[in-house]
């Protein structure tokens, strides 16, 4: 089945480092495949989304491009801020799997000034 | 989002009470579902449900039961038969069948006494 496996947490960066978070993805189908960020306390917001192979999305300096040959989805930003930290969800739609959406664990981002 | 509303944002409750969480959407859109999340871990589908008067058991259905009588709302019904309800429970809506992402509500946060 579909299934999505991301770096366990936390990650603990300086303000102004490079951020990795590392996704790879098993699917059955063509899916989609998303980047969500929870702020403490509240719902997941969408951060960037790719729909088919080789598509980068991006989103408030943060990138992820779709690599179907090494089946990931790698979360990448050059320069992280204080305000960054928060805990980032990668996930996968199926788009014949009436549409289920199939999250990773989540990986939490500390960034100290 | 704003096109979601959940409420309350924080309940409590007695043990063997059973208890609703109300999930409202304008988005217009198909598909809705209800995910459960503790501390630290990543989301758990626990219902979804593509159209009205149709809905489907996600991964952890056990304890508890939903209903879709319009398309505005889903709400998700914690029974005194869920072992460990005490959670954070988050109301998603997606376009069904689309590649589209999920919009999510802010939560509810459920604490069982």
């Amino acid at each position: 089945g579909d299934s999505v496996t991301q770096m366990e947490g936390p990650v603990t960066l300086s303000e102004e480092a490079f951020l990795t978070i590392n996704c790879t993805y098993t699917a059955t189908g063509y899916p989609s495949l998303f980047w969500y960020v929870q702020y403490p306390g509240e719902g997941l917001q969408l951060l960037l989304k790719a729909t088919k192979a080789d598509d980068k999305g991006s989103n408030k300096g943060f990138e992820a491009t779709y690599r179907k040959e090494t089946t990931s989805f790698h979360l990448e930003k050059g320069s992280v801020q204080v305000s960054d930290s928060a805990v980032y969800f990668c996930a996968l739609s199926d788009l014949y799997n009436f549409n289920k959406f199939y999250f990773g664990s989540g990986t939490k981002l500390n960034v100290k000034p | 989002d704003g096109g979601i509303t959940q409420s309350p944002k924080y309940l409590f409750r007695k043990e063997g009470q059973n208890v609703t969480l109300s999930c409202e959407q304008n988005l217009n859109h198909d598909a809705m579902y209800w995910y459960r999340q503790d501390p630290g871990q990543g989301l758990r589908l626990i219902y979804y449900s593509q159209i009205v008067n149709d809905f489907q058991k996600g991964d952890i259905a056990e304890g508890y039961s939903v209903s879709r009588e319009k398309k505005e709302s889903f709400p998700l019904t914690v029974t005194s038969a869920q072992k460990n309800p005490t959670a954070f429970y988050l109301c998603a809506v997606g376009a069904y069948m689309v590649y589209n992402e999920q919009f999510f509500g802010p939560g509810t946060r459920l604490t069982v006494l």
